[in-house]
């Protein structure tokens, strides 16, 4: 199956300091990836919808110079947490819809990766 | 925009049946999915509802009204490993992103 490989899984980091986040599809080809945030007890509240070879489009109150999002190839996205501080410390998440070549997977076709639990202090 | 309400935290006994309802607000519906995830870990798909009427798989069911903007997860024999927390969706058409609901937390107990 359509597998997203997340690293880090977990990250302590220094207030002010910037963190990358990366999703890796490994056997497909995700030309969408979208990033969540998820506070505990919470809900997944999407961030930014990054496309290959295009600027990422961010939701509405997501400051787009803190969270970096780049997605240079059809196989490789990267989240940069820039300037962290302890507000920023979440579960981020990606997720990629999964679209085969003979056939549009519909609903059971998005994949998520591991996640990373993003420590600042 | 799209708003999915849920209820936030149900609970039950091993073996029992437990309803998780979901109710939303969407501008354009193209179906109703929902999730389990479990603490720390990855949203995993449990079931999609495109149109109205109950979807069955193994233990899990999943019932849509379209007029009522209403749906429902049915866990039965319910097993100490399904607690976790459940999430409907909705996805955007247009950009194809998926919008989560604000998840109801299912503890099951012995």
């Amino acid at each position: 199956g359509a597998v997203v490989s997340q690293h880090p899984s977990r990250v302590i980091c220094k207030s002010g300091t910037s963190v990358k986040i990366e999703c890796r599809s490994l056997d497909f080809q995700a030309t969408t990836m979208f990033w969540y945030r998820q506070f505990p007890k919470q809900s997944l509240m999407l961030m930014a919808t990054s496309n290959e070879g295009s600027k990422a489009t961010y939701e509405q109150g997501v400051e787009k110079d803190k969270f970096l999002i780049n997605h240079a190839s059809l196989t490789l996205s990267t989240l940069t947490v820039t300037s962290a501080h302890p507000e920023d410390s979440s579960f981020y998440i990606c997720s990629a819809r999964v679209i085969t070549v003979a056939r549009q997977v519909d609903w059971g076709g998005y994949t998520f990766g591991s996640g990373t639990r993003l420590t600042v202090v | 925009g799209q708003s999915l309400e849920q209820p936030s935290e149900v609970t039950a006994v091993e073996g029992a049946i437990v309803q998780i309802n979901c109710t939303y607000q969407t501008s354009g519906f193209y179906g109703l999915s929902w999730y389990q995830q479990h603490d720390g870990g990855a949203p995993t798909f449990l079931s999609y509802n495109g149109l109205d009427g109950l979807e069955e798989t193994g233990r899990f069911s999943s019932f849509l009204s379209r007029s009522d903007s209403y749906g429902y997860l049915l866990l039965q024999e319910l097993q100490m490993k399904d607690s976790a927390s459940y999430f409907c969706a909705v996805r955007d058409r247009g950009f194809q992103k998926l919008v989560f609901g604000t998840g109801t937390r299912l503890l099951v107990s012995p």
